[in-house]
């Protein structure tokens, strides 16, 4: 089975701080994609940051940017120059192919708040 | 935002009562799915479909049904619903299997 693991419950940051959250995973696949989601008090699920195991590259998008270690099976996303904003629960998930092609598979999120 | 609506947004509902809750997308994408979120288990998918009455089952799919007869429609039913189906549903699509999956604004669904 394929497997998220987000270790940290919750985390807590100061604003203009930096904060990494953690994530790893558990595959038999070789090509597959990860995945960070945000999930505001609003309930919306929104796509933060996407990675593609083929890729040495770490993605970065802004103030976002992910440590991307495939042998240590690890995906954490770093968030610079927090903002009030980014308060949110956060999702790791990813996307393999063969059996599970089609399928995301999350962790239980961390609950991030950034304080003034 | 992709065109993504749920249908209804909230609902309250008596255990043993069938219910049925509507996604519908504007996008044309193949791949449509339902998920539940519950405190503690982050999102798990209960069925998807990648095409026109093309479904299969996720990991939560025991008490669930779905049915897609058109690309835009993709309906959840519950056909007795229980306690322990109080949650949160999420619909997302996806033009492919490996593409980041677009969500839904979510229902929350009370059996009582």
């Amino acid at each position: 089975a394929q497997t998220v693991t987000q270790s940290q419950p919750e985390m807590s940051v100061q604003e203009a701080e930096t904060v990494t959250l953690s994530c790893t995973y558990d595959t038999s696949e070789s090509n597959y994609y990860l995945f960070w989601y945000k999930q505001p008090p609003s309930r919306q699920m929104i796509l933060v940051i996407r990675q593609e195991a083929y890729k040495q590259q770490n993605a970065t998008e802004n103030r976002f940017s992910v440590n991307f270690q495939k042998a240590a099976k690890s995906f954490s996303l770093k968030i610079s120059d927090s903002q009030l904003g980014d308060t949110a629960m956060y999702f790791c998930a990813f996307n393999a192919g063969g059996t599970s092609y089609g399928k995301l598979t999350f962790g239980q999120g961390t609950i991030l708040t950034v304080h003034p | 935002d992709a065109g993504i609506t749920q249908s209804p947004r909230h609902k309250v509902t008596e255990t043993g009562t069938p219910v049925t809750l509507r996604c519908h997308q504007t996008e044309n994408h193949r791949y449509m799915y339902w998920y539940r979120q519950d405190p503690g288990h982050g999102l798990r998918l209960i069925h998807y479909s990648y095409g026109v009455k093309d479904t299969d089952k996720g990991e939560v799919s025991d008490g669930y049904s779905v049915s897609r007869s058109k690309t835009e429609d993709f309906l959840l039913t519950l056909e007795s619903a229980t306690s322990s189906q109080t949650s949160v549903y999420f619909c997302a699509i996806a033009p492919t299997g490996f593409d980041e999956q677009f969500f839904g604004p979510g229902t929350r669904l009370t059996v009582l």
